[in-house]
């Protein structure tokens, strides 16, 4: 079947600038987290989403990141007024459950420049 | 806190050899899931091996096998008859039972086979 989809796939950006970075994760998957990966670095956490219970936010950088979950399904992270050090790659996973035990399945992630 | 440590930037070895790539976590919950996750150049996630913490057995995945010392604290991945397609960034992460599926990670291995 079908994995997680991440659009778009590179972004530039001009400082300033808002940006929205979207994620449509596996059909079924209950449970989505958004994680940034800035170059030759590990995964940093974001936030996750689970069914209908508020999300946790608490891997947010700033007031500047915020992100919503439609219909438990589509995600959309939204960066406002972007900085050269938002640059990084954000990453969506989703997984069936919120269990220690279930991998998270990853999309390609989005390349985020901010020039 | 919550923490997982690979000490080794960066690993090389030689093509059809094994080779084992270090993982160290830190935890006071006595219920949680560690992974392994692959990331080639082209950037995707792909998780390789799972262990959970009252599992027993080391868990084992075709050529992955992960060496689960638990007094240690230790869970180092071995990668048997490695092949160049092996060669990529390596990611050791840590799930717990109280922290909604949310994935730590290490800050990678790169390990590079050499034909």
């Amino acid at each position: 079947g079908a994995g997680v989809s991440q659009s778009p796939s590179n972004k530039v950006t001009e400082k300033g600038k808002d940006v929205e970075l979207r994620c449509d994760p596996i059909s079924g998957h209950t449970a989505l987290y958004w994680y940034r990966q800035s170059l030759g670095q590990g995964l940093e956490f974001l936030i996750y989403f689970q069914g209908n219970s508020a999300p946790d936010k608490s891997g947010l950088p700033s007031d500047r990141f915020s992100a919503e979950r439609t219909g438990g399904s589509v995600s959309t992270l939204t960066i406002q007024r972007t900085q050269q050090e938002d640059s990084a790659v954000y990453l969506c996973a989703s997984t069936e459950t919120y269990l220690y035990n279930s991998p998270l399945h990853f999309g390609n992630g989005t390349r985020l420049t901010v020039t | 806190a919550q923490k997982i440590t690979q000490t080794q930037p960066g690993m090389f070895v030689q093509e059809k050899e094994a080779v084992t790539l270090d993982c160290t976590y830190d935890t006071s919950d006595p219920s949680y899931g560690l992974f392994w996750y692959k990331q080639p150049s082209s950037g995707e996630m792909i998780f390789l091996i799972y262990q959970g913490s009252y599992d027993q057995q080391n868990a084992t995945e075709g050529r992955y096998s992960l060496n689960f010392q638990k007094a240690r604290k230790s869970a180092n991945l071995v990668i048997s008859a490695s092949q160049l397609g092996d060669s990529a960034m390596y990611f050791c992460a840590m799930s717990v039972s109280g922290n909604t599926g949310k994935l730590i990670f290490g800050q990678g291995t790169t390990l590079q086979v050499k034909p």
